[in-house]
């Protein structure tokens, strides 16, 4: 089986805090992503990862960044935490597929407070 | 990218068929139409992907007519475990993963006793 760990299922910062999300998968998978999911706004991607070394902005990328330096972990970063970024945080990963195939293996999720 | 649409919300009961819409009028030619579901305070998990006519698996079955302009998820006798978010995705061919996803809001079905 396919696992998707990410560090922490429930996480509280302060205003101004460096926050760092780590998630790890298990398989191998080329390709890692980073969501957050809001009520009413459904999953949206922040950056997403080809491969090591190599990452690309979604949607959202404004007051993130990321690290891919192993093929296993992609980090998220909150290089300084606000009110706003309190939300459920998915990672997940995919080995991409040849016609369209897109299976993608999430993680439980890491829902930040920040206060 | 095709974009989707699909209801915000479903209620059904207890045994019944649920059937969950998905427009994607503009889809290319080579994309794939793909389902995920998300159970409350859980990560979305694929259920089923197709290409046209009829796919069906353990979980549920897709159904894709001949213009492709639109998707049915269909889940045979639901029970109150079926209760989460439904996704649907339009998936272009490619390799190397360039591929963006796109989940948007989903579909939130409830099942009542």
């Amino acid at each position: 089986d396919v696992k998707v760990t990410q560090s922490s299922r429930y996480l509280v910062k302060r205003t101004g805090e460096k926050v760092f999300l780590e998630c790890v998968q298990d398989m191998d998978h080329e390709n890692m992503f980073w969501y957050r999911q809001d009520p009413g706004l459904g999953l949206r991607l922040i950056y997403f990862s080809y491969d090591v070394k190599m990452k690309e902005k979604g949607d959202i990328p404004e007051g993130y960044s990321v690290s891919r330096e192993k093929k296993e972990r992609f980090s998220l970063i909150l290089e300084s935490a606000s009110t706003n970024q309190t939300s459920m945080y998915l990672c997940a990963s995919r080995t991409p597929g040849l016609a369209g195939e897109d299976e993608q293996f999430f993680g439980p999720g890491t829902r930040l407070t920040v206060l | 990218l095709a974009k989707t649409t699909q209801p915000i919300s479903m209620d059904s009961y207890e045994g019944q068929e649920v059937n969950i819409t998905c427009s994607h009028n503009n889809i290319a030619t080579n994309d794939y139409i793909t389902w995920y579901q998300q159970f409350p305070s859980q990560g979305p998990r694929f259920i089923i992907q197709g290409y046209k006519t009829k796919v069906t698996n353990e979980v549920a079955s897709l159904f894709i007519p001949a213009d492709r302009k639109s998707s049915t998820l269909s889940l045979p006798r639901v029970s109150l475990s079926d209760t989460a978010v439904y996704y649907c995705l339009v998936v272009p061919p490619g390799v190397g993963g360039s591929y963006i996803p796109t989940f948007g809001r989903g579909t939130s079905l409830i099942v009542h006793p």
